[in-house]
């Protein structure tokens, strides 16, 4: 059974940072393209990036060279490295995969809170 | 970036009816569009893909038509559990970008 659960997202001040994981079991994340979207507090989802299975990254505007996805082949993770960080990005992160053959996300894992305040 | 404008925001109905939510893009998009669902703190579900392509385990009351800009999501006899709010995401480039959401209310 596909599984992704994602973790550390916190409370964290305005510019500073998080390393935001997520968990997966009952595939490999390496073989499969996978993204992350988030979603702020009452509003609508937002892609913000995605890790294509041959390595290749793509990133939103709004969050080019703040973000950093990328995956541990060993642990079977995805990360997202969210640095210098605006009262906007406050959201729910999701992590999700990209399907090969959909073209869509096909599983979500249940997401991780990210508020950032001071 | 393309723009993807759902309508209605929301609506009323009851168990039983018929529905339609329409999702248009600022451009042309082929089929790459997607429809999910998502309940109140649930992650988004995927249910239709490519416009009209039903997701495997989704019920065959959700149905998807469409192409180029305008496209549509019907429900036909909604039930209790499809209450929540939906949203259409263009696949075409990116950046992926999503409806503001329709919310299906009782």
């Amino acid at each position: 059974e596909v599984q992704l659960v994602e973790s550390g997202g916190g409370l964290v001040q305005p510019g500073g940072s998080l390393r935001l994981s997520c968990a997966a079991s009952g595939f490999i994340v390496s073989s499969n393209h996978m993204s992350w979207v988030r979603q702020a507090p009452g509003k609508e989802l937002e892609w913000v990036s995605i890790i294509y299975s041959d390595g290749q990254t793509s990133y939103a505007d709004s969050v080019m060279g703040r973000f950093t996805i990328s995956r541990d082949n060993f642990k079977n993770t995805l990360n997202l490295q969210v640095s210098s960080l605006r009262d906007e990005d406050t959201a729910v992160y999701y992590c999700a995969i990209w399907g090969h053959s959909t073209w869509s996300l096909e599983y979500w894992g249940q997401g991780t809170l990210v508020t950032v305040s001071s | 970036d393309i723009q993807m404008t759902q309508s209605p925001s929301s609506l009323s109905a009851s168990v039983g009816d018929r529905i339609t939510i329409t999702c248009r893009a600022s451009q042309t998009i082929d089929t790459f569009l997607n429809w999910y669902q998502q309940k109140p703190g649930k992650a988004p579900k995927l249910l239709i893909y490519s416009a009209s392509s039903l997701q495997g385990g989704v019920p065959s009351r959700f149905s998807g038509s469409g192409s180029g800009t305008d496209f549509t999501l019907t429900i036909s006899g909604l039930q209790p559990e499809d209450f929540a709010t939906f949203f259409c995401q263009q696949s075409y480039t990116t950046p992926w970008t999503f409806g503001q959401g329709t919310k299906v209310e009782i």
